[in-house]
C-alpha cells in the first residue's frame, strides 16, 4: 500500500463549526505533515509529526489543532475558522530522514 | 531565510523538450525536490538531488549545482498529460522542513 488517504474530500463549514480532517497511511512512515495550499500557490507547511510527536509548528493559529493518535493516523481539528482559511489541505508522509514525501489527495475546505 | 525562484509559466509543443529552471537561496541546504501537480490534485514526487550533477529517470531529468544554487528539470518527448505545475522544493538540514517554490505552470500544446 503506497497511498495516503484523506477524508473528507470536500468540506464546507461555518465559522462557528467544529470539524476534523483525517489522514491515514499504511506505509510505515513515521513522519507525517499537514500543508495548506491556496489556489495557484505552493503548499505551505503547517505541522510535522515525527514518531507521533509534534516536531514543527509553523506558527499556525490555534484554531487549527493537529493530533497524531498513532503512527498511521493524523488529524487536523478545526474550530472557529475564518473565510481566509479556505484552501486545499494536504497531508503527506515520509520515512524519518528519507527523501520523498507522499501526498494525499487533499481536502478542499470552504469556510463560509 | 530562504528564497526559491522559478518561472511562473512556460509553453511548449508536444514531442519537444522543455527545461524548467529553479534558483534558490537557503541556509542549511539538504536536497532539492521536483514535484508535479495537476490542477486540483496532490503533488507527486518526480526527483531528488542532493549532490551536484544530473539525475535521469525516464523522460525526466533533474540537475543540481549547489555552488550556484541552481537546479533544472528537463522534460523530453513532451506529452499533453505533462501539462501541470512543476514545484521546486528545497529541504533544509536539521529537520523535516521542505520549502516549496511557487511552481511553474507548463502548458503543452499540440
Amino acid at each position: 500500500d503506497t497511498e495516503v488517504t484523506q477524508t473528507p474530500k470536500h468540506l464546507v463549514m461555518g465559522m462557528t463549526n467544529k470539524k476534523s480532517l483525517k489522514c491515514e497511511q499504511h506505509m510505515g512512515h513515521r513522519a507525517m505533515y499537514w500543508y495548506k495550499q491556496k489556489a495557484k500557490k505552493p503548499p505551505e507547511l503547517m505541522f510535522v509529526y515525527s514518531y507521533e510527536k509534534l516536531s514543527i509548528n509553523e506558527s499556525v493559529p490555534s484554531r487549527f489543532s493537529p493530533e497524531c493518535p498513532n503512527s498511521s493516523l493524523l488529524n487536523l481539528h478545526l474550530h472557529a475558522l475564518q473565510p481566509e482559511d479556505s484552501a486545499l489541505y494536504l497531508c503527506a508522509s515520509s520515512q524519518v530522514g528519507d527523501d520523498e514525501q507522499f501526498f494525499g489527495p487533499g481536502t478542499r475546505l470552504t469556510v463560509l | 531565510g530562504q528564497n526559491i525562484d522559478q518561472p511562473t509559466e512556460m509553453t511548449a509543443t508536444e514531442g519537444a523538450i522543455v527545461q524548467i529552471n529553479c534558483t534558490y537561496q537557503t541556509s542549511g541546504f539538504n536536497g532539492l525536490f521536483w514535484y508535479q501537480q495537476h490542477a486540483g490534485e496532490a503533488p507527486t514526487f518526480l526527483s531528488y538531488n542532493v549532490l551536484d550533477g544530473l539525475e535521469e529517470k525516464g523522460r525526466f531529468s533533474s540537475f543540481l549545482s549547489r555552488s550556484k544554487g541552481y537546479s533544472y528539470l528537463l522534460l523530453k518527448e513532451l506529452q499533453m498529460k505533462d501539462s501541470a505545475s512543476y514545484l521546486c522544493a528545497v529541504r533544509r538540514t536539521g529537520g523535516f522542513k521542505t520549502i516549496f517554490g511557487a511552481g511553474t505552470r507548463l502548458f503543452v500544446k499540440a
